[in-house]
């Protein structure tokens, strides 16, 4: 299994625009979410889903939309990027709630100039 | 969301035990403890959670008051490679999502 996989590493944007982060699992997982993390800080919930189209916000969802079509795929759109969106952000699936453990992607590095 | 309470840091040798504290006084009867680590530049890994037994796995233990109002993470041999953050979190169980609230974490040196 390749896990959690997320694309690109690193993305640099200016002010206003848009672009899609990519998020796959290849564990059947049902629950998906989306992470932020700033520098020194923990990791915020922006978005999350509990199955295929199906999803609900966190703590953080402004400025980001997402959908989830498929089970293996979560994509986090940034629809008119900021600079107070520079950001480290995370995708993570779990094959349920609060008994199961999350599994981590290795994190997009994203710049907004 | 019920909140947990971590030490800043802390500090081991290398192949010494480490007791990593944490405090959930606000835990309800669904909650699981979970604990991930953060290793410098990688995404968070899981690491142990339990609902009301100590858990014990390849990575670590988890001993939980009976009270459920703390808990301690134990790695019985912590390496170079155990320098990490550590975080205690309380995801809850039933029908809901169960979302991880992440704290600042504690973040544990070890000295060769």
């Amino acid at each position: 299994n390749a896990g959690v996989t997320q694309t690109p590493k690193f993305q640099v944007l200016k002010t206003g625009q848009s672009m899609t982060l990519q998020c796959a699992q290849d564990m059947n997982h049902e629950y998906m979410s989306w992470y932020r993390q700033d520098p020194g800080m923990g990791l915020r919930l922006i978005h999350y889903s509990v199955g295929a189209g199906i999803t609900d916000q966190g703590e953080v969802p402004n400025g980001y939309n997402v959908s989830r079509s498929t089970t293996e795929d979560f994509p986090l759109r940034l629809l008119s990027a900021a600079p107070s969106q520079t950001s480290v952000y995370f995708c993570a699936s779990s094959y349920g709630g609060g008994g199961s453990e999350q599994y981590f992607g290795p994190g997009t590095r994203l710049t907004v100039t | 969301d019920a909140k947990t309470t971590q030490p800043n840091s802390m500090e081991s040798n290398e192949e010494e035990p480490v007791h990593l504290p944490c405090n959930h006084s606000t835990i309800s009867g669904t909650d699981y403890i979970h604990w991930y680590r953060q290793l410098p530049s990688q995404g968070p890994e899981y690491v142990i959670h339990g609902l009301t037994s100590n858990v014990n796995n390849r990575m670590a233990s988890l001993a939980i008051a009976e009270d459920r109002k703390s808990s301690t993470l134990i790695l019985h041999r912590a390496t170079l490679r155990d320098a990490a953050v550590y975080y205690c979190i309380l995801r809850s169980g039933g029908t809901s999502y169960g979302k991880l609230t992440f704290g600042q974490g504690t973040i544990l040196t070890v000295h060769p």
